[in-house]
C-alpha cells in the first residue's frame, strides 16, 4: 500500500529566504506520480507542482521546485524568495499508475509553514 | 468558470440524522472525488467516481456511508445515523479524465459537526 510521510510539522522562515519542505513515500509501482498541494487559511486547497516517476529533471513552477530522489523516495518542496502570503499548509501526495486509471491519491500529514516578516 | 461547488458550506446535526452533502464539478470533468479531512486522520480518501461510474469506495466505511453520481454534474455523500465521529471537513474534488497525472480541482468542503 502507498504511504506518504511528511516528518516536518511546522516550518518557520523570514520572508524573502528559501524553505525546504520534506516529504518520503512508500510504493511498490515502479511509476507514480508525486504532487504538492496548498491549502490557505481559508481551508482551499489548491495544487502547485508535480513530479513524474520516470523524469530525472526537477520540476519547476513559479518560485516552487522540486527535489526528487528516487532512490530516496524523497521529493521535497524548494520555495524560494518566500512570501508572507506563502504561509498555509502544504500537502505532499502521490497517485500510483496502475490498470485502474484515475487512482485515488495519498496525502502526507502536511506542514505547516508560517513566513513573518 | 465557478470550480467545484459543494453545498452546504456547514451543516450541523444531532447524533442519528442523515445528512446529504451535494458536490458539483467543474463542467466537462468527468472523475470527481470525496475526501474526509480531520486533525487527527489529516485527508482521507473516500471514493471516486469516474464517468458516474463508481470506480474505488476503498475508503468509504462500510456502514452508513454511501455516494452516488446520478449525472455529470453533480454526486451526493450520505452519511445515516451520524456520530460525532463523523465530524470533519468533507473535500470533494474534480478532474477532468481522471488519469493518475491529473490535478485534482478541490471544492471548498462541507463542515459537518455532528452533536
Amino acid at each position: 500500500a502507498q504511504k506518504v510521510t511528511q516528518t516536518q510539522t511546522s516550518i518557520s522562515v523570514v520572508e524573502k529566504t528559501t524553505v525546504t519542505m520534506d516529504c518520503v513515500y512508500e510504493t511498490r509501482d515502479s511509476s507514480y506520480f508525486l504532487f504538492w498541494y496548498k491549502q490557505t487559511a481559508s481551508g482551499e486547497i489548491v495544487f502547485l507542482i508535480r513530479q513524474d516517476s520516470y523524469k530525472k529533471e526537477n520540476a519547476t513552477v513559479g518560485h516552487y521546485s522540486l527535489n526528487f530522489q528516487k532512490p530516496k523516495s524523497s521529493i521535497g518542496l524548494i520555495i524560494t524568495a518566500t512570501q508572507i502570503e506563502d504561509s498555509a499548509v502544504y500537502f505532499c501526495a502521490m497517485r500510483e499508475v496502475n490498470n485502474n486509471a484515475g487512482a485515488k491519491l495519498t496525502f502526507g500529514g502536511g506542514t505547516r509553514l508560517t513566513v513573518r516578516p | 468558470n465557478a470550480g467545484v461547488i459543494q453545498t452546504p458550506r456547514h451543516k450541523v446535526t444531532g447524533k442519528g440524522q442523515e445528512a446529504t452533502l451535494w458536490c458539483e464539478p467543474i463542467s466537462g470533468h468527468s472523475a470527481v472525488f470525496w475526501y474526509r479531512q480531520t486533525i487527527v486522520q489529516g485527508l482521507e480518501f473516500l471514493t471516486y467516481f469516474r464517468n458516474q461510474a463508481p470506480i474505488d469506495d476503498s475508503g468509504m466505511p462500510k456502514e452508513r456511508f454511501s455516494a452516488q453520481m446520478p449525472n455529470q454534474s453533480h454526486s451526493t455523500l450520505k452519511i445515516q445515523s451520524t456520530q460525532p465521529q463523523d465530524s470533519a471537513v468533507y473535500l470533494c474534488a474534480s478532474s477532468l479524465e481522471g488519469f493518475s497525472n491529473e490535478r485534482l480541482f478541490f471544492g471548498h468542503g462541507t463542515k459537518l459537526s455532528v452533536l
